[in-house]
């Protein structure tokens, strides 16, 4: 596609219950990143995938949150048990490489998840 | 602990120039700084990008001094559609040595018409 496609937009969900967001990064793209945002914060970093590597999981804040990344593509961010803390906008990047070296990062929309 | 750190706020009148510097003392050697704008409701998007010196492009420049431990984002003639987050990104080395993909935690820019 285009640009990092992620999905659903928006998720309203009862606390307890687990949620799965999707992110299709660009294609080719062999980097792909996962950030959290809380309303009116910075960005927060969740877990990075590049390549075939064993992804950099140093970010997630507890272990009800997991992620994986299918075919060196598709990545999904699963959330069990969800708490209201949870709440925050989770956003999906990707770039061509390693993202320091001159490489761009691109963002998608992000996923809007409110637990109630 | 590896940080960036910037300005939380900003505020400017149209039409001024606008400076926003990003400290980070620990940044990787040979990595690049990049930073990003945000507006309500949307994902960051690429500004600008550079490794040293002085860094030019149609929307913004970036200032680099030699050490490299600081970066600061210059837009021209601001509008009142800048009015946005502006964030930088670096990879830092924390006490430990391993590298880590930081954020700063972004500055608020408020253009006064």
């Amino acid at each position: 596609g285009a640009g990092v496609s992620q999905s659903p937009s928006n998720k309203v969900t009862e606390k307890g219950k687990d949620v799965e967001l999707r992110c299709d990064p660009i294609s080719g793209h062999t980097a792909l990143y996962w950030y959290r945002q809380s309303l009116g914060q910075g960005l927060e970093f969740l877990i990075y995938f590049q390549g075939n590597s064993a992804p950099d999981k140093s970010g997630l804040p507890s272990d009800r949150f997991s992620a994986e990344r299918t075919g060196g593509s598709v990545s999904t961010l699963t959330i069990q048990r969800t708490q209201q803390e949870d709440s925050a906008v989770y956003l999906c990047a990707s770039s061509p490489g390693r993202v320091l070296s001159g490489n761009t990062i691109y963002f998608g929309e992000g996923s809007w998840l409110t637990v109630v | 602990l590896a940080k960036t750190t910037q300005p939380i706020s900003m505020d400017s009148y149209e039409g001024q120039e606008v400076n926003i510097t990003c400290s980070h003392n620990n940044i990787a050697t040979n990595d690049y700084i990049t930073w990003y704008q945000q507006f309500p409701s949307q994902g960051p998007r690429f500004i600008i990008q550079g490794y040293k010196t002085k860094v030019t492009n149609e929307v913004a420049s970036l200032f680099i001094p030699a050490d490299r431990k600081s970066s600061t984002l210059s837009l021209p003639r601001v509008s009142l559609s800048d009015t946005a987050v502006y964030y930088c990104l670096v990879g830092l080395y924390s006490g430990a040595g391993s590298y880590q993909l930081t954020f700063g935690k972004g500055t608020k820019l408020s253009v006064i018409p």
